[in-house]
């Protein structure tokens, strides 16, 4: 099992552009989350999915946008990146009674 | 809402000494409580988890934790740290009845001098 990818492990946008950070989970957990690290900060949940098709909103969601077309694969879509949005992502997954499995994370810098 | 807090954002310990953390939680219903490291460069892995049951719990490289429900808290320890414990501890919970939704504290960096 390879567990949580994530691609990239690292990327440099400018304000503006687009992009889309790549989850994928292969131990057929139902629920996946996307999160945010900031010093000081912790984890800040962006979006979660509790299954295919299936996906709300978390604490801080403005500029992201994620679908989940199969159990496997949960993608972050940033519309127009900002500075604001420089942060270490990580996609996390997990079933029902265990831990969260977390990716490598991506780290993002927006210029 | 769910909200979880550390006290301690940096704690500097010698080699040896004991190790408590604090975690408290906000929720009035049955949680989940879980404590993960993240060494330097790495991501986060579960150090120790409670679901029901004893509320002390053991996890791995020697800490525990204790469920205080009446206190809302979830406290880890160690009786004697290393060196390669080095390392940011978040403290999280979710929501017990087949809770999904996982909210983290703001984590507590941990600095064993040698």
């Amino acid at each position: 099992n390879a567990g949580v990818t994530q691609t990239p492990k690292f990327q440099v946008l400018k304000t503006g552009q687009s992009m889309t950070l790549q989850c994928a989970q292969d131990m057929n957990h139902e629920y996946m989350s996307w999160y945010r690290q900031d010093p000081g900060m912790g984890l800040r949940l962006i979006h979660y999915s509790v299954g295919a098709g299936i996906t709300d909103q978390g604490e801080v969601p403005n500029g992201y946008n994620v679908s989940r077309s199969t159990t496997e694969d949960f993608p972050l879509r940033l519309l127009s990146a900002a500075p604001s949005q420089t942060s270490v992502y990580f996609c996390a997954s997990t079933s029902l009674g265990r831990e969260q499995f977390f990716g490598p994370g991506t780290r993002l810098t927006v210029l | 809402a769910q909200s979880v807090s550390q006290h301690n954002h940096h704690v500097i310990l010698s080699e040896a000494a004991s190790l408590e953390l604090g975690c408290n939680y906000s929720y009035g219903g049955t949680v989940n409580l879980f404590w993960y490291v993240q060494y330097p460069g790495q991501h986060l892995q579960l150090l120790l988890k409670y679901f029901s049951g004893d509320p002390l719990v053991k996890g791995i490289k020697g800490f525990e934790a204790e469920f205080i429900k009446s206190k809302f808290s979830f406290n880890l320890r160690k009786p004697s740290v290393q060196w390669s414990d080095t390392a940011e501890y978040f403290c999280a919970v979710n929501e017990g009845t087949g809770g999904f939704k996982t909210i983290f504290g703001a984590g507590t960096r941990l600095f064993v001098k040698a």
